[in-house]
């Protein structure tokens, strides 16, 4: 069965510095992985995936994620993080090889302190 | 523009009176999905569709019905709407079926409170 996992509920970090929102997850095909965002009352947009090729993908907003086959991780990472960047972040799985379902984390708020 | 929009956007009702939520995208996508998103539960997928009369259940489909009769239409159907089934819901789209188009996009959200 797919699952994911995102371990901490809230994330604080100083304007300026790097932050990381980690993700693991279990699937048993190949894994496409996706991160999501979600500002105060709106709907979720795409930040960035990862189907296949290079484990470093870059995405919108100057996010990157690293995927890491070995520790089942896609942490989302930013070198220096905005105040605008306090929002809701939701890793997402899907079996490449099975269904077209969906399995997405719990979320992660994080907190961008000025 | 390209987007998903729900309708309505608010629902307050009361326990047993069927409602829908209608569900459109503009972008001629084959796959759409419902979701739910609740308080330390993420979202979870309630049904999806890879395309017009194929449907399939996602993780939390109990209580929920959907149909698919047209490319750009989703509706999600509660039939007897419950307590519990108060939450917000997304609706969603994306090329799935075409390699390197997965990313979903999401509609802005329908926010149901059933009494």
């Amino acid at each position: 069965a797919q699952s994911v996992a995102q371990p901490e509920d809230q994330v604080n970090v100083a304007e300026g510095n790097p932050l990381t929102v980690k993700c693991t997850y279990s699937v048993s095909g190949n894994p496409y992985l996706f991160w999501y965002v979600q500002y105060p009352n709106r709907g979720l947009q795409f930040l960035l995936k990862y189907i296949t090729g290079d484990n470093l993908v870059k995405g919108s907003y100057g996010f990157e994620a690293e995927f890491n086959k070995s520790q089942t991780s896609f942490h989302l990472k930013k070198p220096s993080a905005l105040v605008s960047d306090s929002a809701l972040y939701f890793c997402a799985v899907r079996d490449g090889s099975g269904t077209y379902k969906y399995i997405f984390g719990t979320g992660t708020r994080l907190k961008v302190l000025a | 523009e390209a987007q998903v929009t729900q309708n309505p956007r608010y629902l307050i009702t009361v326990t047993g009176k069927k409602l829908t939520v209608t569900c459109s995208q503009n972008m001629n996508h084959e796959y759409m999905s419902w979701y739910r998103q609740d308080p330390g539960l993420g979202l979870r997928q309630i049904y999806y569709s890879m395309n017009v009369e194929v449907t399939d259940k996602g993780d939390v489909p109990e209580g929920y019905k959907v149909s698919r009769k047209e490319k750009r239409n989703f509706p999600l159907i509660l039939e007897s709407p419950s307590p519990n089934q108060t939450s917000l819901y997304f609706c969603a789209s994306s090329l799935e079926g075409a390699p390197g188009q997965e990313t979903q996009y999401f509609g802005p959200g329908t926010r149901l409170l059933v009494l």
